[in-house]
């Protein structure tokens, strides 16, 4: 039982280019989630998925995309990088429902800069 | 939106002295609140959770917090810190009509002077 797990660990790359960060769960959560961490200021939700085939924005998604692959797959993409992008970013998981509340499981993280 | 204060950035105590992370949420009706630790280069995890089971909560590794609704507050307390709970605590609020937005707080970085 993996949990959460995220890859790229790290990544560099010049402004203007494209990337796509990978987030995969085996706990067969419905809910799944990017965050970015940045110092000073906790986490802030970019995008979140409800369940398999559905996305909506959290607070921060501006120059972000994102495809729910499937239930277990939850991709982010930076399609034009830009130094403001420069952050870690968390992928989580979580059950849903109004029965909660459900905590979050999160991956390691991946390490972005954007020069 | 809910919105999570944490007091302090950084705090720093003693090996054997009291924790005490402070927390405080905005929110009219009674939310649910997490409190995570995240050690260097790690994503986070969870210590407790309130549910409104109880009032004082008790997590993993010796933390609870108490959930004061006349303070708005869900501080977090250990009697007794220890070298290894060195680390950054977050408080999180999960949205009263959205259960699947959660707002963080900035996040207290603990340290432990032996």
């Amino acid at each position: 039982n993996a949990g959460v797990t995220q890859t790229p660990k790290f990544q560099v790359l010049k402004t203007g280019q494209s990337m796509t960060l990978q987030c995969a769960q085996d706990m067969n959560h419905n809910s799944m989630y990017w965050y970015r961490q940045d110092p000073g200021m906790g986490l802030r939700l970019i995008y979140y998925s409800a369940s398999e085939g559905t996305t909506d924005k959290g607070e921060v998604p501006n120059g972000y995309n994102v495809s729910r692959l499937n239930k277990r797959e939850f991709s982010l993409r930076l399609e034009s990088a830009a130094p403001s992008q420069t952050s870690v970013y968390f992928c989580a998981s979580s059950d849903s429902g109004l029965a909660g509340p459900y905590e979050q499981y999160f991956g390691p993280g991946t390490r972005l800069t954007v020069t | 939106a809910q919105s999570v204060t944490q007091l302090g950035s950084h705090v720093s105590v003693s090996e054997g002295a009291l924790v005490l992370l402070r927390c405080n949420y905005s929110s009219s009706v009674p939310p649910y609140l997490f409190w995570y630790v995240q050690y260097p280069n790690q994503g986070l995890q969870l210590l407790l959770k309130y549910t409104s089971a109880a009032t004082l909560v008790k997590g993993i590794n010796g933390f609870e917090a108490e959930f004061k609704k006349s303070e708005t507050s869900f501080h977090l307390t250990k009697p007794s810190a220890h070298m290894s709970d060195a680390a950054e605590y977050f408080c999180a609020v999960r949205e009263e009509d959205n259960f699947n937005k959660f707002y963080f707080g900035s996040g207290t970085k603990l340290n432990v002077k032996p």
